[in-house]
């Protein structure tokens, strides 16, 4: 088995700062996700990456960068925090197939003051 | 368009009871569904998946497909307190490697 960590847990920042996420994973996989959870509107893509230095779009990567130096790890950067913003932030990552299981970590907590 | 729908939107069983669970996916190219479960504070976990019509069942939960609708539910037999959890429908996108998750339903199971 394998484990995905997630850090910091919980994360408050100031209107237009600039933050970032990490994800680390033992699992070996060579895919990773960043998805935005936010309250009745489910999980939504923001990047994915299927190797080391590859980075691809998701639906919501508007307002975000990310970055796979490291098959283990990758981070997701908020370029500009938005007032009121109030989301959870998942990290997971899959073998490189198609219909794959995602593992899922624990989560980062958003809150912009 | 959301390319997952699920209903309903909360659910709530009392101890030992069925839990079912709805998702439809708008996109004839996905036919593949994943279903995923979510305590609280934690991440999501996978439960099971099904691509074949009919019933696919492991241990209390049962996933059925019907393809020729795109519909897919997921039935809770004998529902435990620890089922208490958001339930989200899953699909692929076929020949990417990215998924469309569903709003989820969020169970309550009352002892």
């Amino acid at each position: 088995g394998g484990i995905i960590t997630q850090t910091p847990k919980f994360l408050i920042g100031q209107e237009g700062q600039k933050l970032t996420l990490k994800c680390q994973q033992n699992f070996n996989h060579d895919t990773m996700y960043w998805y935005r959870q936010d309250s009745g509107k489910g999980l939504r893509l923001i990047y994915y990456s299927i190797t080391e230095n590859d980075l691809q779009k998701g639906d919501l990567s508007e307002g975000y960068d990310a970055s796979r130096e490291k098959k283990s790890s990758f981070s997701l950067t908020v370029t500009s925090a938005q007032k009121n913003e109030m989301a959870v932030f998942l990290c997971a990552s899959s073998i490189t197939r198609w219909n794959a299981e995602q593992f899922f970590g624990p989560g980062t907590r958003l809150t912009v003051l | 368009q959301q390319k997952v729908q699920q209903s309903p939107e909360s659910l709530s069983v009392p101890e030992g009871g069925m839990a079912s669970f709805n998702c439809t996916s708008s996109d004839r190219n996905f036919q593949y569904f994943w279903w995923y479960r979510q305590h609280s504070g934690e991440g999501p976990k996978a439960l099971m998946s099904i691509f074949s019509d009919g019933d696919k069942k492991e241990g209390r939960f049962t996933a059925h497909l019907n393809k020729a609708s795109l519909h897919v539910s997921l039935h809770i037999r004998d529902s435990q307190p620890s089922d208490s959890a958001l339930y989200f429908c899953a699909v692929p996108n076929t020949g990417y490697q990215n998924f469309y998750f569903g709003k989820g339903t969020s169970l309550t199971v009352i002892p």
